[in-house]
C-alpha cells in the first residue's frame, strides 16, 4: 500500500466540525482511500472509504481532492465519543493493509 | 456477540515460555488477519489467511512465530520462546470475500501479551 501522511494529533471542542487531513501523493489509479479509527483499549473500527467521489456515512464524510492526492476526514459534530486515532490508509488489492501512525484526536469538553 | 473474539485478552507470561492467541473470526468470512500493536504505534501486519490458506507473511513475524487457520474457521497465533521484545497488543481481524481494496476489516479487541 502506499504511503500516507497524517499529523500526529489534533483538537477539537466538543459539538464543533473536525477536518482530519491526509496526504497521499503517491496514490495510484486504483488505490482506495480507507480511514479508520481506534479507541482507546479498542481494535481499529473502520469510519469510511472512498474511491474519486466525496463520500457520506452515518459516522462521517470524507472529501477527496480532484487529483487525489489528499483526502480530508470529516467529523461534523465532534463528541467526547469520537477521541480516538485516526488511521488513513491506501488499499490495493494486496491484503496486507499498513497502517501508519495516525491522528490522535482530543476532543475537548 | 457476532464480532471478532480473541481470547485470552491478557496474558502475562515469563521468558522463554511458548503461548498461544485464538482468534474466533465473524461467521462466513474468508479472509483473517493477524496484527501486532505496540504502545504509542499503528497495528503492524504479521499475515494473511484466505480460508485455510496463509497467503501473505510479513518478515516481522519470525521462525518463533506461527499462525495456523485448519479449518478456515478460527485462528491460532503461537509464540514460542517469547522474549520480552514480543510484548505487544496482538490483533485479529477478518472481513469478507470480494476485493481487498473495498473491503471493510473487522477487528476484535484484541490479546495482550506482557513478557516478564
Amino acid at each position: 500500500d502506499a504511503k500516507t501522511t497524517q499529523p500526529n494529533s489534533m483538537e477539537s471542542n466538543e459539538e464543533e466540525p473536525v477536518h482530519l487531513p491526509c496526504n497521499h501523493s503517491t496514490i495510484s489509479g486504483t488505490d482506495y482511500i480507507h480511514w479508520y479509527r481506534q479507541l482507546p483499549s479498542q481494535g481499529p473500527e473502520y469510519v469510511i472509504h472512498g474511491l474519486t467521489s466525496n463520500v457520506n456515512n452515518r459516522m462521517a464524510s470524507l472529501a477527496i481532492a480532484e487529483d487525489r492526492k489528499s483526502s480530508t476526514l470529516i467529523l461534523h459534530r465532534a463528541t467526547l465519543r469520537d477521541a480516538a486515532v485516526y488511521y488513513c490508509i491506501l488499499r490495493d488489492d494486496n491484503n496486507d493493509m499498513r497502517f501508519g501512525a495516525g491522528t490522535r484526536l482530543t476532543v475537548k469538553p | 456477540d457476532t464480532g471478532v473474539s480473541q481470547d485470552p485478552r491478557h496474558k502475562i507470561t515469563k521468558r522463554g515460555q511458548n503461548v498461544t492467541f485464538r482468534c474466533d473470526p465473524i461467521s462466513e468470512h474468508n479472509r483473517l488477519y493477524w496484527y501486532r500493536q505496540t504502545l504509542g504505534q499503528g497495528p503492524e501486519f504479521l499475515t494473511y489467511f484466505q480460508n485455510e490458506a496463509q497467503l501473505e507473511k510479513s518478515r516481522l513475524l519470525s521462525d518463533r512465530f506461527s499462525a495456523e487457520r485448519p479449518k478456515g474457521s478460527f485462528s491460532t497465533l503461537e509464540i514460542q520462546r517469547t522474549e520480552q521484545g514480543d510484548s505487544a497488543m496482538y490483533l485479529c481481524a477478518s472481513s469478507a470475500n470480494g476485493r481487498a481494496r473495498t473491503g471493510e476489516l473487522f477487528f476484535g479487541e484484541g490479546s495482550r501479551l506482557t513478557v516478564l
